[in-house]
């Protein structure tokens, strides 16, 4: 079993539309938790990052971590075409410096 | 601040043969990061260094991949007697300890290597 699970999708939602993106993970020590968006053959582009348990809100992007049940989501609110792209949601230890990620989600927003 | 970059941006080579790849951090980051991603996954950690030296290598990293972050400025990877399944991206990413350490790591473009 992976540390970080996440369903690959694809996802496929009408521009507009609220989208939630999640996580679940098994290692009880994460305690950052970053969300990536990577656009086809580009590098992740750092999205959110979070410390512990909480919401945290940037622009359409609201980042929720619930350390109880493992489980981190992110939702995007009006979404537009450009929003499709693959997001991956990161995390680590507070010792550790490494990331540990999932396998992303494959997001298109159709018009 | 011009991001991360690396270089080459694609690279094809045959079996057997060795490669090296570049990476330019973020200029006043200390931390940099090499990570290896393939079709349809996430990056995986291969190495981390805080400013020149070596902290920790995943074991991914066989005895044929080196890498070097001479003077703690730009960093290399070297694979040596490359196989088919070395083929990947090889992201570079940086952090500085300002910013929480890696928890705000920033990733380059990548290197894409194909081993025909």
């Amino acid at each position: 079993q992976k540390e970080v699970e996440q369903d690959p999708g694809p996802l496929s939602v009408p521009e507009g539309a609220i989208v939630s993106l999640n996580c679940t993970y098994s290692n009880s020590a994460f305690q950052y938790f970053m969300w990536y968006r990577q656009y086809s053959r580009k590098g992740p582009e750092l999205l959110m990052y979070t410390y512990s348990s909480g919401n945290k809100e940037d622009g359409r992007f609201t980042a929720q971590v619930d350390k109880s049940s493992k489980y981190i989501s992110l939702f995007i609110r009006d979404s537009q075409p450009s929003d499709s792209a693959t997001y991956l949601c990161a995390m680590r230890s507070g010792t550790a410096s490494k990331l540990t990620f999932g396998t992303g989600t494959r997001l298109q927003v159709t018009l | 601040d011009t991001g991360v970059s690396q270089d080459p941006r694609h690279k094809i080579t045959k079996r057997g043969q060795n490669v090296t790849f570049r990476c330019d951090p973020i200029s006043e980051h200390n931390r940099l990061y090499w990570y290896r991603q393939t079709l349809g996954q996430g990056p995986e950690f291969l190495t981390y260094f805080q400013n020149e030296a070596q902290l920790e290598k995943s074991r991914l990293l066989s005895d044929r991949f080196s890498a070097e972050r001479p003077k703690g400025s730009f960093s290399t990877l070297e694979i040596q007697r490359t196989e088919q399944g070395d083929s990947a991206m090889y992201l570079c990413a940086s952090s500085s300890d300002r910013t929480g350490g890696a928890a705000g790591q920033y990733f380059g473009p990548g290197t894409r290597l194909t081993v025909t």
